[in-house]
């Protein structure tokens, strides 16, 4: 498996345009997790999805935030409008129908947002 | 609610030199995950406690877990430059499904 795939790796974008960023979870995951990373707060926890299904998404830090699942193999998270203070980077991660406290997630190599 | 504390935030140490880093949770832990970051690339997992007094090691890498299930630390054995990178722990917060991560160590060691 090719693992966790994110697009695009870098998102470069003017205040107010609408981002929209893309996860493909490992085959046979069944939850995906979407995280902000900044260097004033480290690594939070936006929402995760259970069968596609969204169970928590108290991280997300406002309305300009949605987050789908329209299948197994796929989510995005969007940013509308995006603001300067976006600018993070956004990780995706996924975990197999084992999981639990002796599972780990399978993170996705990120997406660079910089909001201008 | 629960929160995870990493001690150091950086580290720069020599290369040769041993190092440890510390977890610590406000709660009593059901999982330890330990992850490296490369700069500006995922997260890797590294290794998983899950027992009070349980000690994994992988190659140079070794971490332990407290008897009380609130301590984890994470000891590096003759540092090389590619030990460098962001050490975080990560716990599944009981009750719920969420992961919640700790503050995360800056490590650089020098050739």
């Amino acid at each position: 498996d090719a693992g966790v795939i994110q697009s695009p790796r870098h998102e470069v974008t003017e205040m107010g345009q609408e981002v929209t960023l893309r996860c493909k979870p490992i085959s046979g995951h069944d939850y995906l997790f979407w995280y902000r990373q900044t260097m004033m707060r480290g690594l939070e926890l936006l929402i995760y999805f259970n069968n596609n299904v969204p169970i928590d998404d108290s991280g997300m830090p406002e309305d300009r935030f949605s987050a789908k699942m329209p299948n197994a193999s796929f989510s995005t998270l969007k940013i509308q409008p995006s603001e300067p203070r976006d600018s993070a980077v956004y990780f995706c991660a996924s975990i197999g129908v084992s999981w639990g406290p002796m599972s780990e997630q399978y993170f996705g190599p990120g997406t660079r947002l910089t909001v201008t | 609610s629960q929160e995870l504390e990493q001690s150091p935030q950086s580290l720069i140490v020599q290369e040769g030199k041993n190092l440890t880093i510390n977890c610590t949770s406000s709660k009593t832990l059901y999982g330890l995950y330990w992850y490296k970051q490369k700069y500006g690339e995922g997260l890797i997992f590294l290794m998983m406690l899950q027992k009070g007094g349980e000690e994994k090691s992988h190659e140079k890498i070794t971490a332990k877990l407290d008897e009380k299930k609130q301590q984890s630390s994470l000891h590096i054995t003759a540092s090389q430059p590619s030990h460098a990178g962001i050490y975080l722990c990560g716990a599944f917060v009981p009750g719920t499904y969420k992961y919640i991560f700790g503050t995360g160590t800056r490590l650089k060691v020098l050739a």
